[in-house]
């Protein structure tokens, strides 16, 4: 059964620095791994997709790394800013079903 | 705008009512799901649907029913809860869950927020 670790459970920065957000999960025969972002009282956005062919995916500051042998994933974070503050969760999706199994998310509150 | 739309954003019921929640996608997706949000656990997926047939039911209870008439429209019949039950309620749709657009991230409305008396 595929089980998703996210560490820390909450983080606090101030702002301007970079931060690195974990995940890790215990199958590694995933399809692709996805970062998610959860505002308070909002569903979810998605941040970056990777599929398992592929190590990394950039978007403006953000930058997802992907180990599938080890089982891990990474969320860089660069210049963070007090709206990044939200919970960011990561989930991986199995082959041969649409399910995404997420982990419980870590908690950003990036100071002023 | 999310382009996922759900309706009630909150909703208190007693443990008898018959409810139900809405979920309209602007999208152009043929594939919606159910997930639920508990508070301290993992979002859990319930159900997914795919040009409105279900292809996945995640041993979700049978106090909880789905419809999709529609791939623009997915319905969470509710009836007898208990109050476990509580959480929030997300509904999502992706292109297609087939072929190439299977790699397509998931798109997300801003959930229901149920309460169980």
């Amino acid at each position: 059964k595929q089980e998703v670790t996210q560490i820390p459970a909450a983080l606090s920065v101030p702002e301007g620095e970079n931060l690195v957000l974990n995940c890790s999960f215990t199958d590694s025969a995933i399809y692709n791994l996805q970062w998610f972002r959860q505002d308070p009282g909002k569903g979810l956005t998605s941040l970056l997709l990777i599929q398992s062919s592929q190590r990394e995916q950039t978007s403006g500051r953000l930058n997802a790394s992907l180990d599938k042998s080890s089982g891990r994933s990474t969320l860089y974070i660069a210049a963070s800013q007090p709206g990044d503050s939200a919970t960011y969760l990561c989930a991986v999706k199995q082959g041969g079903s649409e399910k995404l199994v997420f982990g419980k998310g870590t908690k950003l509150t990036v100071n002023p | 705008e999310t382009g996922v739309t759900q309706t009630p954003r909150h909703l208190v019921m007693g443990m008898t009512n018959k409810k139900s929640l809405k979920c309209e996608q602007h999208l152009g997706h043929n594939a919606m799901y159910w997930y639920k949000q508990s508070a301290k656990k993992p979002l859990e997926l319930m159900f997914v649907y795919n040009f409105k047939e279900q292809t996945e039911n995640n041993s979700v209870p049978s106090r909880f029913s789905p419809e999709c008439p529609n791939s623009s429209h997915l319905f969470l019949h509710l009836h007898t809860l208990q109050p476990e039950d509580s959480a929030l309620y997300l509904c999502a749709s992706s292109q297609d869950i087939q072929g190439r657009y299977s790699n397509q991230p998931q798109h997300f409305g801003d959930g229901t927020r149920l309460s169980i008396l």
